[in-house]
């Protein structure tokens, strides 16, 4: 069964802070990392891609991929309450690349 | 939402009888997906297509098919509804295999 794992939360942070979200997953195969963001009631959006180990910045965002260790997590500097939302982590199902396998989700919250 | 959309935007249907939920795109792209969002389990692929006429099963396909007649036009079927398919259904494209997905919407679908 391949699985990829996250922690439900919530994962609370004071605005300002860094918020990091981990993400585990099973399958040594795998090549390409998502991460969604997905606002209550609403549809997942895409916000970063990584498919390197190494650090991907892209503005307040880092990706971050460990083959080895196979995780990947999402650093969110100068958090905002705006970022308040579920974080969905995302990998591709290693043998049949068409597929992506979802996590359940972290959700974050920011206080002001 | 990346000219998806998805039709209806809520429905609420009796054991037993059949529903179709349609996922129509105006962006071209030959991959097409239909997830189930339920709490707790997050985003579960239904089925997928990658090209006209050809389709895929994924992780919950138990009491689905789905047929794709135009690159545009993606409809997932739910041949006898059940209580246990009360849930947000997603359509997403992508233009790559397994690659960025962009969502829809959803559809809120209740089986009573």
């Amino acid at each position: 069964q391949k699985e990829v794992e996250q922690n439900s939360g919530p994962l609370s942070v004071p605005e300002g802070a860094i918020a990091s979200l981990n993400c585990t997953y099973s399958d040594r195969g795998s090549q390409s990392f998502f991460w969604y963001r997905q606002y209550s009631g609403k549809s997942p959006e895409l916000i970063m891609s990584i498919y390197s180990n190494g650090d991907k910045e892209d503005g307040r965002f880092t990706a971050q991929l460990n083959k080895a260790s196979q995780y990947v997590s999402l650093l969110i500097r100068d958090s905002q309450p705006s970022d308040s939302a579920t974080y969905l982590c995302a990998v591709n199902e290693p043998y049949n690349t068409d597929k992506l396998i979802f996590g359940t989700g972290t959700r974050l919250q920011v206080f002001p | 939402d990346a000219g998806i959309t998805q039709s209806p935007r809520h429905k609420v249907t009796e054991t037993g009888t059949p529903v179709t939920l349609r996922c129509h795109q105006t962006e071209n792209h030959r991959y097409m997906y239909w997830y189930r969002q339920d709490p707790g389990h997050g985003l579960r692929l239904i089925h997928y297509s990658y090209g006209v006429k050809d389709t895929d099963k994924g992780e919950v396909s138990d009491g689905y098919s789905v047929s794709r007649s135009k690159t545009e036009d993606f409809l997932l079927t739910l041949e006898s509804a059940t209580s246990s398919q009360t849930s947000v259904y997603f359509c997403a494209i992508s233009e790559d295999r397994g690659e960025k997905l962009f969502f829809g919407s959803g559809t809120q679908l209740s089986v009573l």
